[in-house]
């Protein structure tokens, strides 16, 4: 079945650091992929997607490109900010009949230091 | 309201008790999906509603839990004799139907413990 890993943490970092946070995936077909973020004390926010080959998600600052030779969406930061401490799940949405579900990785805490 | 709305926030019982937990979607979204997360874990699918029908239950871990939707907006996730390991935040999410699977908005969750 579907799976995502996911670079396990804490990851802890200096502000104005580089981040990357890696996530592989495993899925038949075309699956959309996903970065996902949860603030303390919040629910889960889409944070930014892909839906094919070479797409680059970005959001925030944040970016992912989908590459699907690697099955690879890693999530990368030029210069995180304190209030960028969360907790980031790679997720991926299925292809075929299950184009509704997202399959989730075990998350990784970013922690940010001023 | 504007976002997804879930309660209560927290449950504290006992094992061996019922519990209900109540999901409140976005205004208009048709399909409703449940997850669960355990503590150090992504969420993993529980359960997807399109309308007031589960169009597709296989995540539901066994037959103590159920979900309905009787009137195709607010959900419910019941759970029977509960167990230790039961304990979890339970999530839901919503989305505006078919055509936008992609966009799933997260409730903030019920922290369930089971004693």
């Amino acid at each position: 079945g579907d799976s995502v890993t996911q670079m396990e943490g804490p990851v802890t970092l200096s502000e104005e650091a580089f981040l990357t946070i890696n996530c592989t995936y495993t899925a038949t077909g075309y699956p959309s992929l996903f970065w996902y973020v949860q603030y303390p004390g919040e629910g889960l926010q889409l944070l930014l997607k892909a839906t094919k080959a070479d797409d680059k998600g970005s959001n925030k600052g944040f970016e992912a490109t989908y590459r699907k030779e690697t099955t690879s969406f890693h999530l990368e930061k030029g210069s995180v900010q304190v209030s960028d401490s969360a907790v980031y799940f790679c997720a991926l949405m299925g292809s075929g009949g299950s184009n509704y579900k997202l399959t989730f990785g075990k998350g990784t805490l970013l922690t940010v230091n001023p | 309201g504007a976002g997804v709305s879930q309660t209560p926030s927290n449950k504290v019982t006992e094992k061996g008790k019922y519990v209900e937990l109540r999901c409140d979607p976005i205004s208009g979204h048709t399909a409703l999906y449940w997850y669960r997360q355990s503590l150090g874990q992504g969420p993993e699918f529980l359960i997807y509603f399109q309308g007031t029908g589960a169009a597709d239950d296989s995540g539901l871990p066994n037959d103590r839990f159920f979900a309905v939707r009787p009137e195709g907006s607010v959900s419910t996730l019941k759970i029977q004799r509960t167990e230790r390991g039961d304990s979890a935040v339970y999530l839901c999410a919503s989305t505006p139907g078919k055509g936008h699977y992609n966009e799933q908005f997260f409730g903030p969750g019920t922290r369930l413990t089971v004693l």
